[in-house]
């Protein structure tokens, strides 16, 4: 069974400090694996997936990812977050036609 | 380029009524899947239609149930609500061939409150 953990469920940052989003998955064959973020009241937009290919994978936003495969992780980056990233944020591994998400984690930024 | 549409957005019902909620698939688009997100048990899968197929289905009672037309549009029933159905209904579309390796495209969700 396919299954995503977000250890954080809500972290604070400054504006301008730097993001790290923890994800860890489990999955029995190569895994497709996805951010997604939601704000309030609205939809999932998808800010960056792996599917293949080179590690470390560029999205929307200034956001980054590194799919590692022996620690099981796909962990979110941004060198530098804007009050505008405040939002909640979704790992999901993807297979069998579903998604499976993890719990989320908020993200709050202080001035 | 119209994105997933999603009707109605809001929705109060009343314990043992039945709900029928509605999914625009972006256009071309043929595969259209189904999640409930709540506060408590966070984003499940509830199923997925493809050419007017369910190909997979979540751990869900019989209670919900969904279609697909052959233009793609989606509905998706809960017959007998209760309390605990109450939730965001978000509606996701691709646009074919193996539905993992294309993104899915998420509209902003039906809020269905029973009450």
């Amino acid at each position: 069974a396919q299954s995503v953990t977000q250890p954080d469920i809500h972290i604070t940052v400054s504006e301008g400090a730097s993001l790290e989003l923890r994800c860890n998955y489990s999955y029995g064959a190569t895994p497709y694996l996805f951010w997604y973020v939601q704000s309030p009241g609205q939809g999932l937009q998808l800010l960056l997936k792996y599917f293949s290919g080179d590690t470390l994978v560029q999205g929307i936003k200034g956001f980054e990812a590194e799919f590692k495969r022996s620690q099981s992780s796909f962990n979110l980056r941004k060198p530098s977050v804007h009050w505008s990233d405040a939002a909640e944020y979704f790992c999901a591994v993807g297979g069998n036609e579903k998604l499976t998400f993890g719990t989320g984690t908020r993200l709050t930024i202080i001035p | 380029k119209a994105g997933v549409t999603q009707t109605p957005r809001y929705l109060i019902k009343t314990r043992g009524q039945q709900v029928t909620l509605s999914c625009s698939p972006i256009s071309g688009h043929r595969s259209v899947s189904w999640y409930q997100q709540t506060p408590g048990q966070g984003l499940q899968f509830l199923f997925e239609y493809f050419s007017e197929t369910q190909r997979n289905k979540g751990n869900f009672p019989g209670r919900f149930s969904g279609r697909q037309f052959s233009n793609s549009r989606s509905e998706m029933n809960v017959s007998t609500l209760e309390l605990g159905d109450s939730a965001l209904y978000l509606c996701a579309s691709r646009p074919t061939g193996h539905p993992m390796n294309t993104e899915a495209f998420f509209g902003q969700g039906t809020r269905l409150t029973v009450v």
